[in-house]
């Protein structure tokens, strides 16, 4: 089990282009959650997901924000027509439901700078 | 919706005092109290948690309280070490499988 893996670690990008960010939870993990973190604050609530449903979308996600997990395993967080508030970390969390550890395992976080 | 306040925002400490970082939170359905440390480029890593069913638990050098009346809970560590140092989040959620809600993290410093 190589834990929850995201990629690019890091992308910087001019304003108003889009980015796409991945991740791939740990196997067999059924929940998956993104979270954005700027500098010196906590993790904020995106959204989740349970297997391909996505349960809740935080009110900070605003429609240029939109995230998909097509079949259950990694998801995808995609930023249209990025702002400089958007510059910030974005990390992903899996966990699952079932029997035994349901604590959120993070990933190391995809930074992106919007110059 | 839920909302977590942690203080103090930095904290410094000889090594062997004990630290205490205290949370409170605002959303009385919530059940479920996980603490959170981040070292340096890395994401989030569980430490301790604790259910509304239980006011104090403890595992080595780490416990935490929960007053659910007064909705604050606490994170006590003893016998801090420098690999204490790092970035400390309280948390909140209903259960264990929903979103978390984090507080905006406090910095503790262990001086050697």
């Amino acid at each position: 089990d190589t834990g929850v893996s995201q990629d690019p670690r890091h992308k910087i990008t001019k304003r108003g282009q889009n980015v796409t960010f991945r991740c791939d939870p740990i196997s067999e993990h059924n929940r998956l959650y993104w979270y954005r973190q700027t500098l010196g604050q906590g993790p904020e609530f995106l959204t989740y997901f349970q297997n391909e449903a996505q349960l809740e979308k935080s009110r900070l996600l605003s429609d240029r924000f939109s995230a998909e997990r097509p079949k259950g395993s990694f998801s995808t967080l995609e930023i249209q027509r990025t702002e400089q508030g958007d510059s910030a970390m974005y990390l992903c969390a899996s966990s699952h439901t079932g029997g035994g550890d349901r604590e959120l395992f993070f990933g190391e976080g995809s930074r992106l700078t919007v110059l | 919706g839920e909302n977590v306040e942690q203080h103090p925002s930095t904290l410094s400490v000889q090594e062997g005092d004990s630290a205490v970082i205290k949370c409170t939170y605002s959303d009385s359905a919530s059940n479920y109290f996980p603490w959170y440390k981040q070292e340096l480029g890395k994401g989030p890593q569980l430490i301790i948690d604790i259910r509304s069913n239980v006011g104090e638990k403890k595992d080595q050098r780490i416990a935490v309280t929960l007053n659910k009346t007064a909705k604050h809970f606490s994170l006590h560590i003893t016998e801090t070490q420098p690999e204490d140092s790092a970035v400390y989040f309280c948390a909140a959620a209903e259960t264990s499988y929903d979103k978390v809600i984090f507080g905006p993290g406090t910095s503790l410093s262990v001086i050697p």
